[in-house]
């Protein structure tokens, strides 16, 4: 079975700065799929970024890039630039890579960004 | 694309009672999943479908749950005798299912936040 850890339960950051949020994973898998998804306060769930295990380059989307080490297991997701909007809960998920299987989900880290 | 969709947004009802959710998911995909998740956790798989077809159920979902797409599209999810550890969050999500480029993807809906008092 697969197991996500987020062993950051909240971080806070000033607004215009960079945050890393860490996330670590254990999977028998060789190859899979990795997500960071945003939860923003009563809103819904929005993936920000992914990453194929099989891939060495890091993911990046705009503000947002990770730092994928596969022999650590390791995915963290770092946020440059912080705005205010991106105040969120952030869950890292893997997924095998049989394909369109279902989400394991870390606890989640809660982020603050203050003004 | 109006994204997956879900209702009620909020269901309050008494232990022992029956409740019953709608998802309707992105209208091109044809996986399915249920989440739940509860305060401070992340979400947590309990059943998904492909096409009208239930492919897997969590140890979470207990026979007092029961869940179904019957024409593939829209899915329901049912709580018989309602107990007050199933006050949660229920989440929906959708994909595109195949093997195209980003088909594993899942888009959430806005879940159905669930209290049994």
């Amino acid at each position: 079975a697969q197991t996500v850890t987020q062993s950051q339960p909240e971080m806070s950051v000033q607004e215009a700065e960079t945050v890393t949020l860490s996330c670590t994973y254990d999977t028998s898998e060789s190859n899979y799929y990795l997500f960071w998804y945003k939860q923003p306060p009563s809103r819904q769930m929005i993936l920000v970024i992914r990453q194929e295990a099989y891939k060495q380059q890091n993911a990046t989307e705009n503000r947002f890039s990770v730092n994928f080490q596969k022999a650590a297991k390791s995915f963290s997701l770092k946020i440059s630039d912080s705005q205010l909007g991106d105040t969120a809960m952030y869950f890292c998920a893997f997924m095998k890579q049989s394909g369109n299987t279902p989400l394991v989900f870390g606890k989640g880290t809660r982020l603050s960004v203050i003004a | 694309d109006t994204g997956v969709s879900q209702d009620p947004r909020h269901k309050i009802t008494k232990r022992g009672q029956n409740v019953t959710f709608r998802c309707d998911p992105i209208s091109e995909h044809n996986r399915l999943y249920w989440y739940r998740q509860t305060l401070g956790q992340g979400p947590e798989f309990l059943t998904y479908f492909q096409n009208e077809a239930q492919l897997e159920k969590s140890r979470l979902l207990s026979d007092r749950f029961s869940a179904e797409r019957p024409k593939g599209s829209f899915s329901t999810l049912e709580i018989q005798r309602t107990e007050q550890g199933d006050s949660a969050m229920y989440l929906c999500a959708s994909s595109l299912g195949g093997a195209g480029s980003r088909s594993y993807e899942q888009y959430f809906g806005p879940g159905t936040r669930l209290t049994v008092t």
